[in-house]
């Protein structure tokens, strides 16, 4: 069975810096892909981020990028030049590719609560 | 874009009532999951479709079953609700043609059980 961990339940920043999110993960799978929800007040998941895990290369959208270690099963997430609206919970969430080019559910971690401040 | 829709969006019910959600996926999107998220939770898996068959199944109680119909919307059926089905139910819909397949989510159903 997959696990997703995210060891920072809380974490803040000043508006306009950078934070960075942890997320390790656990599998014996090798064909699977990681995600970054954005799930602000209004509670609506928002995808923020994706990463193959064949692709070396790590994923970045606009100020958000990750850095993805496939050996050490770590995916963290950098938030640059943060904003006010960056103010929601974060989870990170694994989904192994089942075979025949479809994929499984997503399995999420508990959350990191993230408070960008003026 | 279009994007995923949910209804209702906010549901009370007494306990031992029953509850239909439905899901309208994004268009050309051939696949729907239900996920459960509990109060400062993370979402859990409950089940998914894929052209109107079951394909997966997770934490889904037996009390609860779903379906998916020809039009790709799917539903949600609760029967013998109890005070912990409160929680905030999200719709997700994907495609599988090929592409690296990513789950869009609805806004989700609010139950409250009381």
């Amino acid at each position: 069975a997959q696990t997703v961990t995210q060891s920072q339940p809380e974490m803040s920043v000043q508006e306009a810096e950078t934070v960075t999110l942890s997320c390790t993960y656990d599998t014996s799978e090798s064909n699977y892909y990681l995600f970054w929800y954005k799930q602000p007040p209004s509670r609506q998941m928002i995808l923020v981020i994706r990463q193959e895990a064949y692709k070396q290369q790590n994923a970045t959208e606009n100020r958000f990028s990750v850095n993805f270690q496939k050996a050490a099963k770590s995916f963290s997430l950098k938030i640059s030049d943060s904003q006010l609206g960056d103010t929601a919970m974060y989870f990170c969430a694994f989904m192994k590719m089942v075979g025949g080019g479809s994929q499984g559910n997503l399995i999420f971690g508990k959350g990191t609560k993230l408070s960008v401040k003026p | 874009a279009a994007g995923v829709i949910q209804s209702p969006r906010h549901l009370i019910k007494e306990k031992r009532e029953t509850a239909t959600l439905k899901c309208y996926p994004i268009p050309r999107h051939d696949t729907v999951y239900w996920y459960q998220q509990g109060p400062g939770q993370d979402p859990q898996f409950l089940i998914s479709f894929y052209e109107k068959m079951q394909s997966d199944k997770g934490s889904i109680p037996d009390r609860f079953s779903a379906q998916q119909f020809s039009d790709y919307h799917s539903e949600l059926n609760m029967s013998s609700l109890e005070l912990g089905d409160s929680a905030l139910y999200f719709c997700a819909s994907s495609t599988r043609t090929g592409e690296v397949e990513t789950q869009y989510f609805g806004p989700g159903t609010r139950l409250l059980v009381l």
